[in-house]
């Protein structure tokens, strides 16, 4: 079963506006820890933003708000006023432990398009 | 900052070749993670390694071996490469997760965009 679901394969916003990407997540354990990454055209993965499963405010990394609902398990990445440059894959992913470290399990991503 | 490099960032390779992808970081970092990127497929993890010469199979593994001899270098090896090897493959890697308060965030290579004919 997918333990992170990316539902979005590309979204198109305008430049100004803000946007949200969905991430839902499947995990029985009480601690785990839910990353954005960005992946523009050159190929490099850039970290957004972290939310641990204990942290009581949203977490928040300058244009980028993580839309945390616990309950629904689901962690939602809010980019305001869009930009250009934010044209790229975005990949939401969840700290999975295992017995010597813990590992990343990423979703499918979804395809960001801002345009003029 | 953390530098992670890989060794080629395009690798062009023949069916039966054996193959080695390299990976070095330069900030002592204890995990290392091998993944591949597939369109529609996000990151799947292939191998990861804790510590020298220790090693753990992720979730596609099959067709892959790794070495880890120094703690900065962790190479991924294919014994020999098929054509559905063809991918691009991300190494990342991370501090020790006994850090107290730090999320586990990986810092990743560039990637090596692999095509088997």
């Amino acid at each position: 079963a997918q333990k992170i679901t990316q539902t979005q394969p590309g979204m198109f916003v305008q430049e100004k506006e803000a946007v949200t990407l969905d991430c839902t997540y499947d995990t029985s354990d009480p601690s785990y820890g839910l990353f954005w990454y960005k992946q523009p055209s050159s190929g490099e993965m850039i970290f957004l933003i972290y939310q641990g499963s204990y942290d009581q405010q949203n977490a928040t990394e300058g244009r980028y708000s993580l839309n945390f609902q616990k309950a629904r398990k689901s962690a939602n990445l809010v980019i305001s006023a869009s930009q250009l440059g934010d044209s790229a894959m975005y990949f939401c992913a969840m700290r999975e432990p295992s017995y010597n470290t813990d590992k990343l399990i990423f979703g499918t991503g979804t395809r960001l398009q801002v345009f003029p | 900052d953390v530098k992670v490099t890989q060794s080629s960032r395009y690798l062009v390779k023949r069916t039966g070749e054996k193959v080695f992808l390299e990976c070095v970081q330069d900030m002592d970092h204890e995990n290392m993670f091998w993944y591949r990127q597939d369109p529609g497929l996000g990151l799947r993890l292939i191998y990861f390694s804790y510590d020298v010469k220790m090693k753990e199979k992720g979730d596609i593994p099959e067709g892959y071996s790794v070495s880890r001899e120094k703690k900065e270098r962790f190479s991924l090896i294919l014994e020999s490469a098929s054509t559905n090897q063809t991918s691009m493959y991300l190494c990342a890697s991370s501090i020790d997760r006994t850090d107290q308060g730090y999320p586990e965030k990986l810092f990743f290579g560039s990637g090596t965009q692999l095509s088997v004919l």
